[in-house]
């Protein structure tokens, strides 16, 4: 099957540096990615839609400026998180989404998620 | 290692019908379960949620019960609506000492006819 993948899967770094993820579907092309957020013992967050070679559609509440998104080619995404800070420390997955054939649905592949720790 | 099997789709039902959605995982440790809905055009929704074995998560006429001796986190509900149309992702989340991880099924397609 398809396959998402992400990187790092894990990074740790100061306050005030930014920190980029990598979201690449290995084996397809991804219209379509979905960048989430996981909170401490909550669900996951919507926090954008990205389109390949378009601006990403941002969750109320999300700040665009602090998480951007570039959907720069059909299977890379890259979340940067600019000036981190320890309440940026979360769980970031993304999904890739590929348009079903024949009138299905799109199919959602999800990356094995990055986990980011600010100090 | 984690991982979870989701019945494939798509899934066509008429208004009413009786909907199962199948869902076994393989985890090491104790994980949580969930439901998640993802509506045309939409990103991911909750649906709902279950902590421990032998828990029962409802939400919108949907259920799903942990059944560890099963490793199994079906999906059902009793009369699905045309605007249950959506796809369906079973979900774990592991937890370890360096921190917890969802794992995702593929996802499931409903469709619901009149």
């Amino acid at each position: 099957g398809a396959v998402v993948s992400q990187h790092p899967s894990r990074v740790i770094c100061k306050s005030g540096t930014s920190v980029k993820i990598e979201c690449r579907s290995l084996d397809f092309q991804a219209t379509t990615m979905f960048w989430y957020r996981q909170f401490p013992k909550k669900s996951l967050m919507l926090m954008a839609t990205s389109n390949e070679g378009s601006k990403a559609t941002y969750e109320q509440g999300v700040e665009k400026d602090k998480f951007l998104i570039n959907h720069a080619s059909l299977t890379l995404s890259t979340l940067t998180v600019t000036s981190a800070h320890p309440e940026d420390s979360s769980f970031y997955i993304c999904s890739a989404g590929v348009p079903g054939l024949a009138g299905l649905r799109e199919t959602q592949y999800f990356g094995p998620g990055t986990r980011l720790l600010v100090l | 290692g984690n991982s979870v099997t989701q019945m494939e789709g798509p899934v066509t039902l008429s208004e009413e019908a009786f909907l199962t959605i199948n869902c076994t995982y393989t985890a090491t440790g104790y994980p949580s379960l969930f439901w998640y809905v993802q509506y045309p055009g939409e990103g991911l929704q909750l649906l709902l949620k279950a902590t421990k074995a032998d828990d029962k998560g409802s939400n919108k006429g949907f259920e799903a019960t942990y059944r560890k001796e099963t490793t199994s986190f079906h999906l059902e509900k009793g009369s699905v609506q045309v605007s249950d149309s959506a796809v369906y992702f079973c979900a774990l989340r592991s937890y370890s000492n360096t921190g917890n991880q969802f794992y995702f099924g593929t996802g499931t397609s409903l469709t619901v006819i009149p």
